[in-house]
């Protein structure tokens, strides 16, 4: 099993271009989330979702979107990127949520750079 | 802002000392997790407190939950130079989890 994979690992924007950051899982998790992490800031919940075509705002949504039209892959778009987005994206899944006393399982992160 | 606090920020012990981080949280939970991430990785999950439970071991960590306080306490004995890594706290509340903002610790060989 590869786990969580994200894709891609690198990628540098221009100001207002967009994109869309790739989250695939393989053990059939029903929840999936996405969370940046900036210096000092720890983890924020950006989107979730508890299932195949649900989806949920978390901490800070704002500037962001998600869509998950299948169960594997979570996507997270960015529709005009803002040097304020630049961060570290991580992609978590999660067989179900975690007041069930279910851990999450995380990918290796994607370093986004707006300039 | 929905994180609790970790305590302390960054943490620097010898190879064979002990090392305790605390958290507190904000709300009250179902149970409180801890994960460790080494540089430039993800996270990866290392125990789960229940919030009937009060103390928690698996091989070297000891965790403690005082949901009086909404406090918990990872302890890593016998540190070795391989657990230098950041060490969060993740609240659960309903279908998220909420970090803390995380302790840095280095052990010196």
């Amino acid at each position: 099993n590869a786990g969580v994979t994200q894709t891609p690992k690198f990628r540098v924007l221009k100001t207002g271009q967009s994109m869309t950051l790739l989250c695939a899982q393989d053990m059939n998790h029903e929840y999936m989330y996405w969370y940046r992490q900036d210096p000092g800031m720890g983890l924020r919940l950006i989107h979730y979702s508890v299932g195949e075509g649900t989806t949920a705002k978390g901490e800070v949504p704002d500037g962001y979107n998600v869509s998950r039209l299948k169960k594997q892959n979570f996507l997270l778009g960015l529709e005009s990127a803002a040097p304020s987005q630049t961060s570290v994206y991580f992609c978590a899944s999660s067989p179900d949520k975690p007041t069930n006393s279910y851990e999450q399982y995380f990918g290796p992160g994607t370093r986004l750079t707006v300039t | 802002s929905q994180q609790g606090e970790e305590d302390p920020q960054a943490l620097s012990i010898q190879e064979g000392e002990n090392a305790t981080m605390n958290c507190s949280y904000k709300t009250s939970i179902n149970n409180l997790q801890w994960y460790r991430q080494n540089s430039g990785r993800g996270l990866v999950h290392l125990i789960l407190i229940r919030s009937n439970e009060r103390e928690k071991h698996s091989g070297r960590l000891r965790v403690t939950l005082d949901t009086s306080k909404k406090s918990s306490s990872l302890l890593i004995t016998a540190s070795r130079a391989a657990d230098t890594a950041s060490y969060f706290c993740a609240a659960s509340q309903g279908g998220k989890l909420i970090f803390g903002q995380g302790t840095e610790l280095s052990v010196k060989p």
